[in-house]
């Protein structure tokens, strides 16, 4: 149980296009899903809160007309990057919160690597 | 603000030889710390949570255990399929959408 996906794994783009990653649970509900980026040897940096049916909590720092957060329904949600550029190359994570308790662990996706040329 | 910070940065352990994972932890009040391993290229998988110091979880060969300051993660007997990054997480009261601040994990590497 508690499984959650994302698509693409892998996506190669030119500079200036848009990117859209998807994160799924896939056999629960989700109100929260979080986004992170995870640098080479590095740990996980949280980019943002999608909270099911509002506007996505972005971190200080996160660019939120860059990295748009939809969060359509309990058991998706989409991180856009737009008009990426070789800087935002990275590893992108997703996290879906099982249940609607404090302490509810976070469950993540596989990953996307995007690579912006 | 809530810091978490894991030692050491990089283990390698020789297939069977024990050790521990240390996650030291400042936050105000802990709602939970979970573990996570993190394979390369992967997501993190979960492993335990703990919630009051004093309480110890067990899966296979690893076992996790919590005081007040602290969390050790104790690897006994490991095989090289242990090797993997560990990373540890905190959750504390009033945490903006319950987020986690993670650790900088420690990468274990575990030879036959």
């Amino acid at each position: 149980g508690a499984v959650v996906s994302q698509h693409p794994s892998r996506v190669i783009c030119k500079s200036g296009t848009s990117v859209k990653i998807e994160c799924r649970s896939l056999d629960f509900q989700a109100t929260t899903m979080f986004w992170y980026r995870q640098f080479p040897k590095q740990s996980l940096m949280l980019m943002a809160t999608s909270n099911e049916g509002s506007k996505a909590t972005y971190e200080q720092g996160v660019e939120k007309d860059k990295f748009l957060i939809n969060h359509a329904s309990l058991t998706l949600s989409t991180l856009t990057v737009t008009s990426a550029h070789p800087e935002d190359s990275s590893f992108y994570i997703c996290s879906a919160r099982a249940g609607g308790g404090f302490t509810d662990t976070q469950y993540f996706g596989p990953g996307t690597r995007l690579t912006v040329l | 603000e809530d810091q978490v910070t894991q030692s050491p940065e990089a283990l390698r352990l020789q297939e069977g030889e024990s050790s521990s994972l240390n996650c030291s932890y400042t936050v105000s009040g802990l709602r939970g710390l979970f573990w996570y391993r993190q394979d390369p290229g992967k997501g993190p998988e979960f492993l335990f949570t703990l919630y009051s110091a004093g309480e110890e979880k067990e899966k296979e060969r690893l076992k996790a255990t919590l005081t007040k300051k602290e969390s050790f993660l104790h690897i006994t007997a490991p095989k090289p399929e242990d090797s993997a990054t560990y990373l540890c997480a905190v959750q504390a009261p009033g945490a903006a959408g319950n987020k986690l601040t993670f650790g900088g994990g420690t990468r274990v590497l575990v030879k036959p």
